[in-house]
């Protein structure tokens, strides 16, 4: 059974600072998505990861991925508030998409 | 511009009563997905469909029904069985696999009991 674990789950950093959210996996999948949900809403798609080595960036937002060691990270470099959030990773396999629990993440001014 | 749709935006369900949550997509997906998400946690797989007229349990499908009669639409029923139903739910669509592109997600039907 595929298994999605995020760390941490509550995150409260200084605005300036950066921080890093994990994501480890428990089977193989060639493919890793990272969403953000803001309060009430809906899930936004911010990357997706398909190899081994996978980077993207977006602005402030850094995604990496390891599948040997099926671990995807969410780097935040000198967070900002508008970036306060709930964070999901998610994993592909066998037609099923399996998300994390979220890391909510604020950012205080 | 394409997207999902669901409707309605708030439901409130008596007790002993099914209520159906729609979800209508014109992007042109095979696969549709409906998730449950509880407050403060994660997204829950209640059902998916990779083609009209077939579909398979996600981990908590007990308590809901699902047809896939068209390929635009997915409803979700949610039945009396379902003794807890209050929660957020949210319908998604993806393009295949080959694609690589995320799932697109509906703005979700929040349900309550009255």
């Amino acid at each position: 059974e595929l298994k999605v674990e995020q760390n941490p789950l509550f995150l409260s950093m200084q605005e300036g600072k950066n921080y890093t959210i994990y994501c480890n996996y428990s089977t193989t999948s060639d493919r890793l998505y990272w969403y953000r949900q803001d309060p009430g809403k809906s899930l936004e798609s911010l990357f997706v990861l398909l190899s081994n080595g996978a980077v993207k960036q977006e602005g402030r937002l850094m995604a990496s991925l390891d599948t040997k060691a099926r671990l995807s990270t969410l780097h935040i470099t000198a967070a900002v508030h508008d970036l306060s959030a709930t964070y999901f990773c998610a994993v592909d396999r066998d037609d099923k998409i399996i998300f994390g629990k979220g890391t909510r993440l604020h950012i205080l001014p | 511009d394409g997207g999902i749709t669901q409707s309605p935006k708030y439901l409130f369900r008596k007790e002993g009563q099914n209520v159906t949550l729609s979800c209508e997509q014109n992007l042109n997906h095979d696969a549709m997905y409906w998730y449950r998400q509880d407050p403060g946690q994660g997204l829950r797989l209640i059902y998916y469909s990779q083609i009209v007229n077939d579909f398979q349990k996600g981990d908590i499908a007990e308590g809901y029904s699902v047809s896939r009669e068209k390929k635009e639409s997915f409803p979700l029923t949610v039945t009396s069985a379902q003794k807890n139903p209050t929660a957020f739910y949210l319908c998604a669509s993806s393009a295949p696999r080959g694609s690589a592109q995320p799932q697109h997600f509906g703005d979700g039907t929040r349900l309550s009991i009255l």
